[in-house]
């Protein structure tokens, strides 16, 4: 057990929909990142949060977007859901910005039909 | 621009034997971090091995050793005495700089342990 924990574990939703995604940290740790892992994408850096604040980005879509709340833990929300949305979300944390490991939760796995 | 190559979609090993899973990298930045990660079929993410680019030796946990020629800019795992459970997929991934944790990931390799 990472000690990372997302919710729900499995999610089908329709096309069009708006789901949210959530992740709680290891105890202590500060930094959440976000992945994406689809079959033809391959495993993808979304965002990163830091203490609350936004630190990086990457090849996340204008439909999704995430926050970082004041206990840690933070939401990936998808909106106006796609066939291609669906993958396997990861959320990691660490206890720093940086740090030689990063703790992955199991994974949200979210069909869009 | 960083990249991350993994040559082997697919690779067997007998059981008990030692195993090489080939990762490349490319990078500009001299400080950089290498990690290996395994996924089986369950889906998680298990954390492996992480070789820093400064560190002098290479990494090893338990039966896991990454071989990192630098010049080459390689970062290879080797997986000593196979076992079963090592069948899975496993990620190369780099991250540069040492203030994030934005990894980039290689395509995978997935291993299968023959009994």
């Amino acid at each position: 057990d990472s000690g990372v924990t997302q919710t729900p574990k499995h999610l089908i939703t329709a096309t069009g929909q708006r789901v949210t995604l959530r992740c709680s940290p290891r105890s202590g740790d500060l930094s959440v990142y976000w992945y994406q892992q689809s079959l033809d994408q391959g495993l993808q850096f979304l965002i990163q949060y830091y203490n609350g604040e936004e630190r990086a980005k990457g090849n996340i879509l204008e439909r999704f977007s995430a926050q970082q709340f004041p206990d840690l833990h933070s939401e990936l929300n998808l909106s106006s859901l796609e066939l291609g949305d669906s993958a396997l979300y990861f959320c990691a944390s660490s206890s720093s910005r940086g740090g030689t490991e990063a703790f992955f939760g199991q994974g949200t796995r979210l069909t869009v039909v | 621009a960083q990249k991350i190559t993994q040559t082997q979609p697919g690779m067997f090993v007998q059981e008990k034997e030692a195993v090489t899973l080939d990762c490349t990298y490319d990078t500009s930045d001299p400080s950089y971090g290498l990690f290996w990660y395994k996924q089986p079929s369950s889906g998680e993410m298990i954390f492996l091995i992480y070789q820093g680019s400064y560190d002098q030796q290479n990494a090893t946990e338990g039966r896991y050793s990454l071989n990192f020629q630098k010049a080459r800019k390689s970062a290879n795992l080797v997986i000593s005495a196979s076992q079963l459970g090592d069948s899975a997929m496993y990620f190369c991934a780099m991250r540069e700089g040492d203030s994030s944790y934005k990894l980039i990931f290689g395509s995978g390799t997935r291993l299968l342990v023959r009994p």
